[in-house]
């Protein structure tokens, strides 16, 4: 069974400053996706990025941005230049091979310090 | 092109009811999926619907079930409700094209009392 472990339940950050949030995966898999989505109050998960497994290239959104280490199967998430509206709960998720089905990690709550 | 809608937003129960929760998927998308999210569980995966099958299921209760129609809406029923089943229902739909990317509802709160 996958297994995704995010160890910081809780982290924290000044405004405009850069935070890492960590996620580590369990696959048999050589082709995959895994996911950053963002959970605001409004309790809507959204996307923040995707990571194909078989690129090299690490995955980048604006802001956002991934340090994906296949080998190590860690997939974790930086947000730079910090905003308030960054605060939420950010989930990793890795999707089964050929399946819609998530496997979530538990979350970080983000907080973000004016 | 409209997201995916989950209806109702909110619902009051009372043990030993039960409930349905419907979700329509973005235009297009053949496959839903739902999630149950609780404080002390986090995001756990309850069934996945494509073309009207049920092609996973997670580790519930039979108490929990849910069909898809023929255009792709979903429904999902819990019997027997128990206070347990307080939780954010989450819908997510995905398509073909968008390798295993879901894109999800803005849930249902269900409250059991």
């Amino acid at each position: 069974a996958q297994t995704v472990t995010q160890s910081q339940p809780e982290m924290s950050v000044q405004e405009a400053e850069t935070v890492t949030l960590s996620c580590t995966y369990d696959t048999s898999e050589s082709d995959y996706y895994l996911f950053w989505y963002k959970q605001p109050p409004s309790r809507q998960m959204i996307l923040v990025i995707r990571q194909e497994a078989y690129k090299q290239q690490n995955a980048t959104e604006n802001r956002f941005s991934v340090n994906f280490q296949k080998a190590a199967k860690s997939f974790s998430l930086k947000i730079s230049d910090s905003q308030l509206g960054d605060a939420a709960m950010y989930f990793c998720a890795y999707p089964g091979a050929g399946s819609y089905q998530l496997t979530f990690g538990k979350g970080t709550k983000l907080s973000v310090i004016p | 092109k409209a997201g995916v809608t989950q209806t109702p937003r909110y619902l009051i129960k009372t043990r030993g009811q039960q409930v349905t929760l419907s979700c329509s998927p973005i235009s297009g998308h053949r496959s839903v999926s739902w999630y149950q999210q609780t404080p002390g569980q986090g995001l756990q995966f309850l069934f996945e619907y494509f073309s009207e099958t049920q092609r996973n299921k997670g580790n519930f209760p039979g108490r929990f079930s849910g069909r898809q129609f023929s255009n792709s809406r979903s429904e999902m029923n819990v019997s027997t409700l128990e206070l347990g089943d307080s939780a954010l229902y989450l819908c997510a739909s995905s398509s073909r094209d968008s390798r295993s990317l879901a894109f999800f509802g803005q849930g249902t709160r269900l409250t059991v009392v």
